[in-house]
């Protein structure tokens, strides 16, 4: 099946520095990828779609100065945190979508503002 | 709009018992329904879909799913627990009512099994 490489699986980072998070596709092109965020003993939320050669859509409320998203090739999207605070901490994950209505997820990120 | 309810935050069950884990959902057109797994600390893994073809759905390392129309459900099941299916698991519903394909998550249920 469809490979979705999510790096790296954990980092920690002082507050203020930035932090990028990348999601490859690894035997498939995606042009659309998904960026979520998950909370501790929460469901996954959605923070953003990137589409590859034009703008994220941002979901209503997540900040798109502070979450920037790359989508420079069909392989590759990555998601920036900027100026990271302690309540940036989550688990963030991706998805490529993989036909009409199906997508394959990154083994998620464990983020750790100190 | 579309929503997903996950009837159970948590399920326990001793091994080689029975799994249940329920899902109902609403969507305004013909929808595609996933079951994911996570286990700590990973990301997702997709365990069988329905996409508008048989409504009994087998996936994989045993667990099957059947879609009820009428009922608006989708619940999955494994005839027999085993330590290692101890994990999160999300019912998903996804839908192409606007030719845009929406994943909307169930808040999970947390499956414990027991020796």
């Amino acid at each position: 099946g469809a490979v979705v490489s999510q790096h790296p699986s954990r980092v920690i980072c002082k507050s203020g520095t930035s932090v990028k998070i990348e999601c490859r596709s690894l035997d498939f092109q995606a042009t659309t990828m998904f960026w979520y965020r998950q909370f501790p003993k929460k469901s996954l939320m959605l923070m953003a779609t990137s589409n590859e050669g034009s703008k994220a859509t941002y979901e209503q409320g997540v900040e798109k100065d502070k979450f920037l998203i790359n989508h420079a090739s069909l392989t590759l999207s990555t998601l920036t945190v900027t100026s990271a605070h302690p309540e940036d901490s989550s688990f963030y994950i991706c998805s490529a979508r993989v036909g009409p209505d199906e997508a394959f997820f990154g083994q998620g990120t464990r983020l750790t503002v100190v | 709009a579309q929503s997903v309810t996950q009837l159970d935050s948590h399920v326990s069950v001793s091994e080689g018992t029975p799994v249940l884990l329920r899902c109902n959902y609403s969507s305004s057109y013909s929808p595609s329904l996933f079951w994911y797994v996570q286990h700590p600390n990973k990301g997702l893994q997709l365990l069988l879909k329905y996409t508008s073809a048989a409504t009994l759905v087998k996936g994989i390392n045993g667990f099957e799913a059947e879609f009820k129309k009428s009922e608006t459900s989708f619940h999955l099941t494994k005839p027999s627990a085993h330590m290692s299916d101890a994990a999160e698991y999300f019912c998903v519903v996804s839908d192409l009512a606007s030719g845009y394909s929406t994943l909307t998550f169930g808040k999970g249920t947390m499956l414990l099994v027991s020796p």
